[in-house]
């Protein structure tokens, strides 16, 4: 089945710094990527919306320049968290659709800022 | 819009006992699909199902049932002797079927399971 790769599972910076996060297709090509926010005891909120070779589309309320993405190719879109600050401390989760593969979603990303 | 709801935040039951959890669903789409997550501990997403909207059929898969009735605009899920191992957050989502293909998915706010042994 399809296969959606998220790296790092977890990660703890300091405040001030920036975190990449990865998400990769492994065995189809994702024409499409969504980047969800998850707090704790909560539902995945959905921040932005990536397609292949050209910008994400944000969700009302997402800053744009703070939670950069990145859409590179087909198998590969990353989102950047700059200046981290403790309040974007959260679960992040991707999700890939391929044309045959529907949704699939990768293992998640822990962000502590510290 | 869309939007999802699961009026059921947390459910505790005993193990070996069934459980339904509730989902009601509001698009304006008449093309859409209807999921359930499921995310244990660990907080990786399990997929259970998708269901399209022209899909009324009930489905059973082991343990696991499912019952879309449009005329509600419920997707409810029933596990059926239920163990610990269910013991997890269940998510049910929803997607329309926009002129470019997949759509993003809304997701309700999820029915804490506790399966107590």
């Amino acid at each position: 089945g399809a296969v959606v790769s998220q790296h790092p599972s977890w990660v703890i910076c300091k405040s001030g710094t920036s975190v990449k996060i990865e998400c990769r297709s492994l065995d189809f090509q994702a024409t499409t990527m969504f980047w969800y926010r998850q707090f704790p005891k909560q539902s995945l909120m959905l921040m932005a919306t990536s397609n292949e070779g050209s910008k994400a589309t944000y969700e009302q309320g997402v800053e744009k320049d703070k939670f950069l993405i990145n859409h590179a190719s087909l198998t590969l879109s990353t989102l950047t968290v700059t200046s981290a600050h403790p309040e974007d401390s959260s679960f992040y989760i991707c999700s890939a659709v391929g044309l045959e593969n529907g949704y699939t979603f990768g293992s998640g990303t822990r962000l502590t800022v510290v | 819009a869309q939007k999802v709801t699961q009026a059921q935040t947390e459910i505790s039951v005993v193990e070996k006992e069934d459980v339904t959890l509730d989902c009601v669903y509001e698009t304006r789409d008449t093309t859409y699909y209807l999921f359930w997550y499921k995310q244990p501990p660990s907080g990786e997403l399990v997929f259970l199902i998708r269901r399209n909207s022209f899909d009324e059929q009930n489905e059973i898969s082991g343990r696991y049932s499912w019952n879309f009735q449009k005329s509600t605009s419920s997707f409810n899920f029933t596990i059926t002797a239920s163990q610990v191992v269910d013991s997890a957050v269940y998510f049910c989502a929803l997607s329309e079927d926009g002129s470019g293909g997949y759509q993003k998915v809304t997701f309700g706010t999820g029915t804490k399971l506790q399966v107590i042994p």
